[in-house]
């Protein structure tokens, strides 16, 4: 099955500085690529859609300015969250289909702490 | 906006099958329904997906009426490592807006054993 991977697995920061996070599709290619945030005991909740070669799609009531998507190549997506507050600590999923599937393939998360 | 409705948990005892049931009263023609297992602390996984009357595969099996306004997820026997939350979206190609991109609240199973 399709593989996606995130980097890092965990990262404590302190408020105020960024912190990017990688996704990447291992063994193919993702023209789109989905991030997602969960708060403990809660559902996903999207934040933006990664479009490689153009500006992200985020949903409302994101900041597109805090959460910066970068979607530099087929198989690699990075969010960085910028002047972190220990409020965006949350664990952060990327996904991402593959081909034409209606499927989403899941990263393994990243949890963020700001302290 | 999620467009489904799952109860919100459910208790099981080990060796029992389980059963899941969805609503989705508005399915559109072109939606496929899918559903993901999460465990605490990683990313969704998933478990299958289907469009009409009855899939299987090694995990589960999935039962959809003719009318498609309901899902049926069925875990054989389930084991104290089905413990997870199972998540029902339904929806057609993965785009901006798409619905299947949206969870709603999920199934906390909780095996007992």
């Amino acid at each position: 099955g399709a593989v996606v991977s995130q980097h890092p697995s965990w990262v404590i920061c302190k408020s105020g500085t960024s912190v990017k996070i990688e996704c990447r599709s291992l063994d193919f290619q993702a023209t789109t690529m989905f991030w997602y945030r969960q708060f403990p005991k809660q559902s996903l909740m999207l934040m933006a859609t990664s479009n490689e070669g153009s500006k992200a799609t985020y949903e409302q009531g994101v900041e597109k300015d805090k959460f910066l998507i970068n979607h530099a190549s087929l198989t690699l997506s990075t969010l960085t969250v910028t002047s972190a507050h220990p409020e965006d600590s949350s664990f952060y999923i990327c996904s991402a289909p593959l081909g034409t599937s209606y499927e989403q393939y899941f990263g393994p998360g990243t949890r963020l702490t700001v302290t | 906006l999620a467009k489904t409705t799952q109860p919100i948990s459910m208790d099981s005892y080990e060796g029992q099958e389980v059963n899941i049931t969805c609503s989705h009263n508005n399915i559109a023609t072109n939606d496929y329904i899918t559903w993901y297992q999460q465990f605490p602390s990683q990313g969704p996984r998933f478990i299958i997906q289907g469009y009409k009357t009855k899939v299987t595969n090694e995990v589960a099996s999935l039962f959809i009426p003719a009318d498609r306004k309901s899902s049926t997820l069925s875990l054989p026997r389930v084991s104290l490592s089905d413990t997870a939350v199972y998540y029902c979206l339904v929806g057609g190609a993965l785009r901006t807006g798409a619905n299947n991109l949206f969870f709603g609240t999920g199934t906390r199973l909780t095996v007992i054993p």
